[in-house]
């Protein structure tokens, strides 16, 4: 039962261009949604996260779209540099007054091309 | 800050053996949550203590259990280990919201 998942595993795009990354979810349940960043051997590195409320948060070059109709959410990375090669992961929480757990996608690996 | 600190890095055991992972949390984060993230998936939530006591629990069987201290550290233990529970084990803590810092994490091999 994979309730949030990343269907591309991996993306490859040029230096300067944007990268779309993209995360669809089941649980309706699901308050907040969060990206995460992860290099090899470090832990996953929060990067940006958005409401349920909300349709859209903004972070420099980061910006995440929510689409609750769609159960779908986006990360656009514009411009990607080379520095944002990593696998990236979509997870998402059901608030309860006992616990915030994550629930992670697969992930999906970034290269980006100078 | 400190950051969220896992020890060991990388670990060998065999199988039926037990295991204990420690974690440091960011002082002040009171929530701390463990982590099994399987080679080419994405994290999967073992379980959540909150002020040392367990508030929230994964698809995980028993011998996977835990502790969380005053001071903010915390343990895993998984008892029985079987070759299925190689895996990287991360460690994440929080103050209670939303944001979560997770640790470099520990490679357990089991053989």
């Amino acid at each position: 039962d994979q309730q949030v998942k990343q269907n591309s595993p991996s993306l490859s795009v040029q230096e300067g261009r944007i990268s779309i990354l993209n995360c669809d979810y089941t649980n309706s349940m699901f308050d907040y949604f969060l990206w995460y960043k992860k290099y090899p051997a470090e832990g996953p590195t929060f990067l940006i996260s958005i409401s349920s409320i909300k349709d859209k948060n903004e972070d420099g070059r980061f910006t995440v779209f929510l689409n609750k109709s769609a159960k779908h959410l986006s990360l656009h990375i514009v411009p990607s540099q080379p520095g944002d090669s990593a696998v990236y992961f979509c997870a998402a929480r059901v608030f309860k007054a006992a616990g915030n757990k994550l629930t992670f996608g697969g992930g999906t690996r970034v290269l980006v091309k100078p | 800050e400190t950051g969220v600190t896992q020890s060991p890095t990388h670990l060998i055991k065999t199988r039926g053996q037990q295991v204990t992972l420690r974690c440091s949390s960011q002082s002040g984060h009171n929530t701390v949550s463990w982590y099994q993230q399987a080679l080419g998936q994405g994290p999967q939530f073992i379980f959540q203590y909150y002020r040392e006591e367990e508030n929230g629990r994964g698809n995980f069987p028993p011998r996977f259990s835990g502790l969380q201290f005053p001071n903010y550290s915390s343990e895993l233990n998984v008892n029985a280990l079987e070759l299925d529970d190689s895996a990287l084990y991360l460690c994440a803590s929080s103050p209670g919201g939303s944001h979560y810092t997770f640790g470099s994490g520990t490679r357990l091999t089991v053989v």
